[in-house]
């Protein structure tokens, strides 16, 4: 049973443009919510957090945004660039125990 | 100012056989948590150790244990070994708890023949 779930595997987005990565979850109990990307080879690095009193968080090119009535949140990439093309994994915290999404691939095309 | 830092990077072994995986924090951090990614899956939550003390587990059987040492450092212990159990493990050290953003290593990517 997914607690964290990442619906669309992979998301293609031209450069320049705003990439949106969803994700949803399950369990209310959740607090903290954060976004990792990975490149091939390398381990999780992460990108921006969001605590569950906040329905909004911004650092630069990256915005997370958190509805908690309807258990989402998206990362707003924008504008989009080439080096963004990576694995992205949606993570939800409770108790010190982060659960993980199967990530969402995002390609951006020249 | 070194990142976290895991050992080796891709042991084989047989089924039955045991493996240490290893892990060095990044400096300055004080909790380590493990974690199994399979193929085309996010990471799995393993445990997590803070003052040498098991502190959170994930559901995974008590064929995986665990230590940390005193400089922070972590051992993974997996025995019996399956061949399901071949996957990246990834090592992630924080501060105070894993609210603190994880730092990742790289992973070390155990194959079971």
């Amino acid at each position: 049973d997914q607690q964290v779930k990442q619906n669309s595997p992979s998301l293609s987005v031209q450069e320049g443009r705003i990439s949106i990565l969803n994700c949803d979850y399950t369990n209310s109990m959740f607090d903290y919510f954060l976004w990792y990307k990975k490149y091939p080879a390398e381990g999780p690095t992460f990108l921006i957090s969001i605590s569950s009193i906040k329905d909004k968080n911004e650092d630069g090119r990256f915005t997370v945004f958190l509805n908690k009535s309807a258990k989402h949140l998206s990362l707003h990439i924008v504008p989009s660039q080439p080096g963004d093309s990576a694995v992205y994994f949606c993570a939800a915290s409770e108790n010190d125990k982060i659960i993980f999404g199967k990530g969402t691939r995002l390609h951006i095309l020249p | 100012d070194a990142g976290v830092t895991q050992s080796p990077t891709h042991p084989i072994k047989t089924r039955g056989q045991q493996v240490t995986l290893r892990c060095s924090p990044k400096s300055g951090h004080d909790t380590v948590s493990w974690y199994q990614q399979a193929l085309g899956q996010g990471p799995q939550f393993i445990f997590q150790y803070y003052e040498e003390e098991e502190r959170q587990r994930g559901n995974f059987p008590d064929r995986f244990s665990g230590h940390q040492f005193p400089n922070y450092s972590s051992e993974l212990n997996v025995n019996a070994l399956l061949l399901g159990d071949s996957a990246l493990y990834l090592c992630a050290s924080s501060w105070g708890g894993s609210n603190q953003p994880q730092h990742f290593g790289d992973g070390t990517r155990l194959s079971i023949l």
